[in-house]
């Protein structure tokens, strides 16, 4: 079974650009999780997805995120402008839609904004 | 609101020392939890996934325990070696908005010396 593929694996911007993020889930996968991790902390969701539903987006600052699931597979995830408070790793995972089931994660994608 | 936490943040061990990381959280109606390695500039790798029925789970060195009532899970590491230096993050999986959600501590640091 193949796994979560991200892309690009590092990315490194200017404040006030702005950046894409890819994310390939595990065929079948129907919720697909969006998480940045800064340095030292735990990962936090900025938005999930059933198929291509948002469920929560509650800790996404939508001002300047943004994230679709076309067709309820791959998804993008969307900054602009960025600040360099945005300097993460973002992590997508992917999961069955039952409650007894484990999350599967990407490698990430470490942005840097200078 | 679920909360996870994680004690201690940060901790220093010499080699062959078995050792016990501990996570908390604060609403015992979970589906499972699930505990992680993640090592520098990486994402993360599933260790052992506990569903709620369950008290233990095994897998090599490592032994995870939960127990729902007191909203506790401990990671037991059996004769620590330097390459279980990482970081060590666990994650509860609950019931939000018609789906589920993985919600993160903020994870220990655990250093192994040779």
């Amino acid at each position: 079974e193949a796994g979560v593929a991200q892309s690009p694996r590092y990315k490194i911007i200017e404040k006030r650009q702005s950046v894409a993020f890819w994310c390939n889930p595990i065929s079948g996968h129907a919720t697909l999780y969006w998480y940045q991790q800064i340095l030292g902390q735990g990962p936090k969701l900025l938005i999930q997805f059933q198929n291509n539903g948002v469920v929560d987006d509650s800790q996404l600052p939508k001002d300047r995120f943004s994230a679709e699931r076309l067709k309820g597979v791959d998804s993008t995830l969307k900054i602009q402008p960025a600040k360099l408070e945005d300097s993460a790793v973002y992590l997508c995972a992917s999961s069955r839609n039952r409650p007894n089931t484990e999350a599967f994660f990407g490698q990430g994608t470490r942005l840097t904004v200078v | 609101k679920q909360e996870v936490t994680q004690i201690p943040a940060a901790l220093s061990v010499p080699e062959g020392e078995n050792l016990v990381l501990n996570c908390s959280f604060t609403d015992s109606a979970i589906y499972n939890l699930q505990w992680f390695r993640q090592d520098p500039g990486k994402g993360l790798t599933s260790l052992l996934l506990i569903q709620s029925s369950q008290r233990e789970q095994t897998s090599g060195r490592l032994n995870a325990s939960l127990d729902k009532s007191s909203g506790r899970s401990t990671l037991y590491i059996a004769a620590s070696q330097p390459g279980d230096s990482a970081t060590y993050l666990c994650a509860v999986r609950l019931v939000w908005s018609g789906g589920f959600k993985t919600i993160f501590g903020a994870g220990t640091r655990l250093f192994v010396k040779a």
